[in-house]
């Protein structure tokens, strides 16, 4: 079975632009969530999508979004970038979290941003 | 929301015991506690999940007490590729948020 996949791997941008990062999950999955990863505040949540929707989100801002297609793939976007925005941003899948089962987490590589 | 405090770095010797330990003070009731194991330029990677008591896999072992506020990822005997960065995790379900540590970086020397 193929893996998480994310794209781009490596990206920079410049402050104010937005970016569009995408996640195609274990084929099955059809839970997706999304994590931000810096040296600093190790892997925050920032949301997590089953079935198209938004079930659970973390203490982001607004500019921080994220949609998941009837295939499951998913992507976020983050507006008006700041330079703070640097960071590893990682996905998983996973089956989806039903009540009293909790499933494993299986993430991507990441992509890497970097905002000048 | 619970939050999880773990040690920052931790060094050991190959074929030693490593025993890192999380906190998690207001871990809620329906809380699954998850350590994920993390190497450079990959994503985190799933070594072990436990509820209370004791869990063990090919793997690992994790105790966690009655009280539930505290987590201990025992790895028996690690090797040089164990040196890695060990995230515990509180995952409430559907229903809540995943809290992930900042992260043990272990380091284990020859």
């Amino acid at each position: 079975k193929a893996g998480v996949t994310q794209t781009p791997r490596y990206l920079i941008k410049t402050r104010g632009q937005q970016v569009t990062l995408s996640c195609s999950p274990i084929s099955g999955h059809r839970s997706v969530s999304w994590y931000q990863q810096t040296p600093g505040q190790g892997l925050q949540f920032l949301f997590e999508y089953f079935s198209e929707t938004q079930r659970n989100k973390g203490n982001f801002p607004g500019r921080f979004s994220g949609r998941q297609f009837s295939n499951s793939r998913s992507e976020m976007n983050v507006s008006t970038l700041e330079l703070g925005d640097s960071a590893l941003y990682l996905c998983a899948s996973s089956w989806p979290r039903t009540g009293t089962r909790r499933e494993k987490l299986f993430f991507g590589s990441g992509t890497q941003l970097s905002v000048l | 929301l619970a939050k999880t405090t773990q040690p920052i770095s931790m060094d050991s010797y190959e074929g030693q015991e490593v025993n890192i330990t999380c906190s998690h003070n207001n871990i809620a009731t329906n809380d699954y506690i998850t350590w994920y194991q993390q190497f450079p330029s990959q994503g985190p990677r799933f070594i072990i999940q436990g509820y209370k008591t004791k869990v063990t896999n090919e793997v690992a072992s994790l105790f966690i007490p009655a009280d539930r506020k505290s987590s201990t990822l025992s790895l028996p005997r690690v090797s040089l590729s164990d040196t890695a960065v060990y995230y515990c995790l509180v995952d409430g379900g559907s229903q809540g948020n995943l809290i992930f540590g900042k992260g043990t970086k272990l380091s284990v020397k020859p």
